[in-house]
């Protein structure tokens, strides 16, 4: 069947502009989580949905951050007055039960 | 909080060298233990998992097994293949804390032929 899927595969955009990446779960699949990937640095869990609900955002950096899921499905990350230092690829996974997480192949986010 | 240790990269092995990539957690509780590759241009694929202390996973001819009395979840294979070059990443999750993953920081490996 289809995997997780994420868009854009790769995003450039100014200092300060709003982004928004999606991610699309494989279809079925409760658990929804965020991952950021920074350059040379191992990967950073954002937050984390069961069905539409968000249990767990302890991992988002700042306020410019958030995330929403709909329909248990289709989940946006979106950063408001993007910086620099959130230059990385953002990767999204799902989880249907068990423990195993199946990853997205990431979008490449550059700040300029 | 939890955390994932795992040795600096990038190794570089011969065809059919023994590969070990060290990996070392602090945890509380029993966590399950990951295995996760990142071959170039590739995402993020799960190589093996083990959810208990003393299971081994494999798969791939690889291994690793859960020491819960040394805390580490060590990947090993016999004889590596150029095929396995790539970057792994040990991680564990707890199913109370929603099974959200906790990496280590990634180790390259290169593999000549």
């Amino acid at each position: 069947g289809a995997g997780v899927s994420q868009s854009p595969s790769n995003k450039v955009t100014e200092k300060g502009k709003d982004v928004e990446l999606r991610c699309d779960p494989i279809s079925g699949h409760t658990a929804l989580y965020w991952y950021r990937q920074r350059l040379g640095q191992g990967l950073e869990f954002l937050i984390y949905f069961q069905g539409n609900s968000a249990p767990d955002k302890s991992g988002l950096p700042s306020d410019r951050f958030s995330a929403e899921r709909t329909g248990e499905s289709v989940s946006t990350l979106t950063i408001q007055r993007t910086q620099q230092e959130d230059s990385a690829v953002y990767l999204c996974a799902s989880r249907l039960e068990a423990d195993t997480q199946y990853f997205g192949p990431g979008t490449r986010l550059t700040v300029l | 909080g939890d955390s994932v240790t795992q040795m600096e990269g990038p190794v570089t092995l011969s065809e059919e060298a023994f590969l070990t990539i060290n990996c070392t957690y602090t945890a509380t509780g029993y966590p399950s233990l990951f295995w996760y590759v990142q071959y170039p241009g590739e995402g993020l694929q799960l190589l093996l998992k083990a959810t208990k202390a003393d299971d081994k996973g494999s798969n791939k001819g690889f291994e690793a097994t859960y020491r819960k009395e040394t805390t580490s979840f060590h990947l090993e294979k016999g004889s590596v293949q150029v095929s396995d070059s790539a970057v792994y990443f040990c991680a564990l999750s707890h199913p109370e804390y929603g099974n959200k993953l906790v990496f280590g920081a990634g180790t390259i490996l290169r593999v000549k032929s």
